[in-house]
Formats: C-alpha cells, structure tokens, sequence
C-alpha cells in the first residue's frame, strides 16, 4: 500500500499566485486532514473532513480552502498565496472520524515557499 | 481548549544511556494521548497512545511512556538510546468524543540529538 501520497513535494510560488496540494490515501479512511509544520510550532490543523462531501475547519484555516469529493482525496487550495502561508504541509488520513483515538498516517510533507 | 506543553526543545544524549521526553497536557477530563517521532525530511510516525486501562503504555522502537493523572502528563522513555534515534518528537492530545472527528493538538516539538 502507498498509505498517504502527497504532491507535489517541493513547491515555491510567488505572493499572489494560486495552487492546490494534493493528498491521496489508498486506505479507506474515512478521516482527512490537513496540519501546517512552522518552527517552534508543531503542528497546527487547517481543515478536516469525516467522510466524503463533509469538510470543516480546524485551528488556522484563514487562506485554506479544501473540498472533499471522494473518500481518496482531500486536495487544499490557496488562492491567494502569502508569505506567511510559507510551511510544510502534512496531510494525515485515520480510519473512524468519530473517534481521535485511532491513529493518524501522515504523508511526507509538502514543502512550500512564498516569495 | 486543550494544550500540549514540550518544555524541552533540544535534547541531548548520548549513545547509550536513558531518555526521558517531556509531555504536559492541558483538558477537562481524561484525553486520548500520542507521541509522534519525525525523522528529517519525513512525515510523522506513531510511537505508541493511550486513551485506557494500564497508565505505562508500550510502543514501537522500545519507547514506553507513562500516563500520570495527578501531573497530567505522559512521558515518553527508552531504557538505551541509539544513534537511529535521533529525530523529532511530538506528544499529541486529542478529545474523548465521537462524531467530532480527530482533532489532535500537537506540542511544539522535542529535537532528539544522539551523541556518538
């Protein structure tokens, strides 16, 4: 199994442009969510979603737009990309939405550079 | 609102000896609780969690931690470091709920160095 794939893993964009992350999983699971990595700040929750068509926001969702149309893939779109939107992108999938004490599969990142 | 607190940010050991990794939750009741390692370059992996029943949990690599109510805290240990250890850190809280979906609170990180 892949598990959680995302795409691409490098990405620099200049102020203003917009773009969309990728993230697929191929383990049926019905929880998705996305978390940005800063130094000196963990992680914090941008969006989720507990299945297919239900989408939520989570801690620091402000510049973030998500949608999820399939059970597979929860793509997250900037449209207006920022400095301060400069991250690393992490994308975790688990089974059971309802229940946080199932673990998260974390993808590998995406790293993204606003100039 | 729940909180984590990594009150160390670098750590250094050496190759060998015991590690101890700090992790302070603050909630209302009892949450399910998670340490993550993250290598460089990488995505975040699960060490082990606890949300019942034996307050000294075993996981993956050797580690263990212990979930101590009265200091709302849960530890991460390993009895013998080794080089491969050498990562980042995360202890991790989420809420006892259903229907709420997985909404982890991470810390801001422990940086594991392993001296040869």
């Amino acid at each position: 199994n892949a598990g959680v794939t995302q795409t691409p893993k490098f990405q620099v964009l200049k102020t203003g442009q917009s773009m969309t992350l990728q993230c697929a999983q191929d383990m049926n699971h019905e929880y998705m969510s996305w978390y940005r990595q800063d130094p000196g700040m963990g992680l914090r929750l941008i969006h989720y979603s507990v299945g297919a068509g239900i989408t939520d926001q989570g801690e620091v969702p402000n510049g973030y737009n998500v949608s999820r149309s399939t059970t597979e893939d929860f793509p997250l779109r900037l449209e207006l990309a920022a400095p301060s939107q400069t991250s690393v992108y992490f994308c975790a999938s688990s089974y059971s939405g309802g229940d946080s004490h199932q673990p998260q599969h974390f993808g590998d990142g995406t790293r993204l550079s606003i100039l | 609102a729940q909180s984590v607190t990594q009150p160390d940010i670098h750590i250094t050991v050496s190759e060998g000896a015991s590690l101890e990794l700090r992790c302070n939750y603050s909630y209302g009741a009892t949450p399910y609780l998670f340490w993550y390692v993250q290598s460089p370059g990488q995505g975040l992996q699960l060490l082990l969690k606890y949300f019942s029943g034996d307050t000294l949990v075993q996981g993956i690599k050797g580690f263990e931690a212990e979930f101590k109510r009265s200091q709302s805290s849960f530890n991460l240990r390993k009895p013998s470091v080794h080089w491969s250890d050498a990562a980042e850190y995360f202890c991790a809280v989420g809420p006892i709920l259903t229907g709420g979906g997985n909404k982890l609170t991470f810390g801001t990180g422990t940086q594991l160095k392993v001296e040869l």
